[in-house]
């Protein structure tokens, strides 16, 4: 069954470096997404792609952060200088078609900042 | 704004216990309502999802039935297995007003053997 594979599944980093968490959605997927979790809260969305462009951002997504599809597997999502504040658990997602209802999720990068 | 609030966990059962997740939503509109579940070292899956009111949503033995009268999508289930434990999502999108889904904060359910 295809899936939606995420890489790390946890990254350690130290406050005010950049890091990238891959993910490589499924093969015939248009639309993408990152959402996160912070520790015992919510899932938030973050931010939507279709067509090699944002389609949809969430007031998290500032400046600091950024996506981009380097080829045709991978999507990545770039946080430039980390805060303490984001360490969370980073999910991607892909579907088919838009709505995001039909998503299909990854197993999710575990984020740390220290 | 549009949000989803479901019951603080842990839970836990016994197996073949009867199992009910409460979740109600705030929304301005008429969304389509979803339960996802995360089993310990995957991502996120849908379960279940009910499209406008009085529609129920099965899979694996959950329930839930859109109720609009009381903003809820309580999750059932009449037996639980103890593969079961897991982190159980409720969660809300407007599938033709923009591309996001608002989730609650999940809640864990153990399934005691």
């Amino acid at each position: 069954e295809p899936e939606v594979t995420q890489t790390p599944s946890h990254q350690v980093t130290q406050m005010g470096q950049e890091v990238i968490l891959r993910c490589v959605p499924i093969s015939n997927h248009l639309y993408f997404y990152w959402y996160r979790q912070i520790l015992g809260q919510k899932v938030e969305f973050l931010v939507s792609f279709y067509n090699n462009e944002i389609s949809e951002k969430s007031e998290i997504f500032d400046d600091q952060f950024s996506v981009e599809r380097p080829d045709g597997s991978n999507f990545t999502l770039k946080i430039r200088s980390t805060k303490l504040e984001d360490s969370a658990m980073y999910f991607c997602a892909s579907s088919e078609v838009t709505g995001g209802s039909e998503a299909f999720f990854g197993q999710g990068t575990r984020l740390t900042v220290v | 704004g549009d949000s989803v609030t479901q019951m603080e966990g842990p839970v836990t059962l016994s197996e073949e216990a009867f199992l009910t997740i409460n979740c109600t939503y705030t929304a301005t509109g008429y969304p389509s309502l979803f339960w996802y579940v995360q089993y310990p070292g995957e991502g996120l899956q849908l379960l279940l999802k009910a499209t406008k009111a009085d529609d129920k949503g099965s899979n694996k033995g959950f329930e839930a039935t859109y109720r609009k009268e009381t903003t809820s999508f309580h999750l059932e289930k009449g037996s639980v297995q103890v593969s079961d434990s897991a982190v159980y999502f409720c969660a809300l999108s407007f599938p033709n007003r923009d591309d996001k889904i608002i989730f609650g904060k999940g809640t864990r359910l153990h399934i005691l053997p």
